[in-house]
């Protein structure tokens, strides 16, 4: 597509539960990354993709967070018994090779109540 | 981890005003990005610096990446009310960096809240 796509755009889940974020990368984009913005706040890097190398996770903030690439594809971020501190804005962003600009899709605000 | 120093956190200023905003860090990095983030959207990249002492331009936009490597200032100038949003300075790479093979992590500033009014 266009751009860098997320959904859902909006989740509220309640504590405990599991929850599953989507991005869609733009198409030919080899390196995907996710970033987590807590309310007022900068963003807090998560995980790296980079074509078939192994991601980095050097940024997820513990063994509840995990994310999915498969080839230059999709990835998907699943947070596993969500905690009221995982509320925030989840970002995706794309990049043609890794160290070119970033693109950034809108983001899914999650809510745990 | 490396640590952004972003200021001021917010600025309110009048329309046709000029801005700037600034980032300290206590390490260096090989690359200065700035980026706008508009309400209920991603960041979107302004200008991107590669070069120690680089000063770049992007319409009324101008951002310097400092000689020492640990710091860099955006300036507006005539600012206009759609100007309004949050600045993010974002550094990648440098010494100490332990992605900087892999060199594509981006450790940002807490933001600048900029209001612009008519």
């Amino acid at each position: 597509g266009a751009g860098v796509s997320q959904s859902p755009s909006n989740k509220v889940t309640e504590k405990g539960k599991d929850v599953e974020l989507r991005c869609d990368p733009i198409s030919g984009h080899t390196a995907l990354y996710w970033y987590r913005q807590r309310l007022g706040q900068g963003l807090e890097f998560l995980i790296y993709f980079q074509g078939n190398s192994a991601p980095d996770k050097s940024g997820l903030p513990s063994d509840r967070f995990s994310a999915e690439r498969t080839g230059e594809s999709v990835s998907t971020l699943t947070i596993q018994r969500t905690q009221q501190e995982d509320s925030a804005v989840y970002l995706c962003a794309s990049s043609l090779r890794a160290g070119d600009g970033y693109t950034f899709g809108s983001g899914t605000r999650l809510t745990v109540v | 981890g490396q640590q952004l120093n972003q200021s001021p956190q917010s600025m309110f200023i009048q329309e046709g005003e000029d801005v700037s905003m600034n980032c300290t860090s206590s390490s260096i990095f090989n690359t200065w990005l700035w980026y706008k983030q508009d309400p209920g959207e991603g960041p979107v990249l302004l200008i991107a610096l590669y070069k120690a002492g680089e000063l770049t331009s992007n319409g009324r936009l101008t951002a310097q990446f400092g000689i020492t490597r640990k710091d860099s200032f955006l300036n507006i100038s005539a600012s206009i009310p759609s100007d309004v949003g949050i600045y993010f300075c974002a550094g990648r790479g440098g010494n100490g960096d332990p992605q900087e093979t892999s060199g594509s992590r981006l450790t940002f500033g807490e933001g600048t809240q900029l209001t612009v009014n008519p």
